[in-house]
């Protein structure tokens, strides 16, 4: 089954500990993005990659960091400098970065949690 | 103000009721509007999308644009339980990369 797994799906952390969200896609998806989704604010743009080993800020890119090695891997590492980082993360993919940015394949979401 | 405004309810209509979604944007520069559902603790499904102005109709399912008004719908006609969720709409300019989503509403329909 083609499609985006992200893991774990519950994440538990201290806070001050760095934590990797992992996400895959087996779509053969040229672009990949990082989603935050906190109650009745929708979802907000954390980073966004085009092409392998490369990778763009998105509008709340402060304490996340990515790494885009693998075409099929988009890891988003939520560091100790992120001021909030509870919520529910979303990760997807689409075919390419521009012409058909409609077409966003979402993952499952993993929702963390920092005590 | 944000760039994309959307009631996010809750709405609950009782089963077979036609349901109006709506948002409203500020950017005139969007062109491409899309509807997303998402279940609880899921990611969010691609429902429909348009481009420009006008109507579109899947099923059940209609989305209309009016860009005069910068006024974007989706209507549920005899709606289902199965169709609880929060639908979220999403918009972006031509070579944008990246969509801009509106906060969300929680529909709930009632058996």
């Amino acid at each position: 089954d083609g499609g985006i797994t992200q893991s774990p799906k519950y994440l538990f952390r201290k806070e001050g500990q760095n934590v990797t969200l992992s996400c895959e896609q087996n779509l053969n998806h040229d672009a990949m993005y990082w989603y935050r989704q906190d109650p009745g604010q929708g979802l907000r743009l954390i980073y966004y990659s085009q092409i392998v080993n490369d990778f763009q800020k998105g509008d709340i890119a402060e304490g996340y960091s990515v790494s885009r090695e693998k075409k099929e891997s988009f890891p988003l590492t939520v560091t100790s400098a992120q001021k909030n980082p509870t919520a529910f993360y979303l990760c997807a993919s689409s075919l390419q970065g521009n012409s058909d940015l409609y077409e966003q394949y979402f993952g499952p979401g993993t929702r963390l949690t920092v005590t | 103000q944000k760039e994309v405004e959307q009631d996010p309810g809750p709405l609950s209509v009782p089963e077979g009721a036609i349901v109006s979604l709506n948002c409203t944007y500020s950017n005139s520069a969007f062109q491409y509007f899309m509807w997303y559902r998402q279940y609880s603790r899921k990611g969010p499904e691609l429902l429909m999308y348009t481009y420009s102005s006008g109507n579109k109709e899947d099923g059940r399912f209609t989305a209309q644009v009016d860009k005069s008004s910068k006024y974007i719908s989706l209507f549920i006609r005899d709606s289902q339980p199965s169709d609880s969720a929060t639908y979220l709409c999403a918009m972006s300019a031509q070579g944008a990369q990246k969509l801009v989503f509106g906060q969300g509403t929680r529909l709930t329909i009632n058996p």
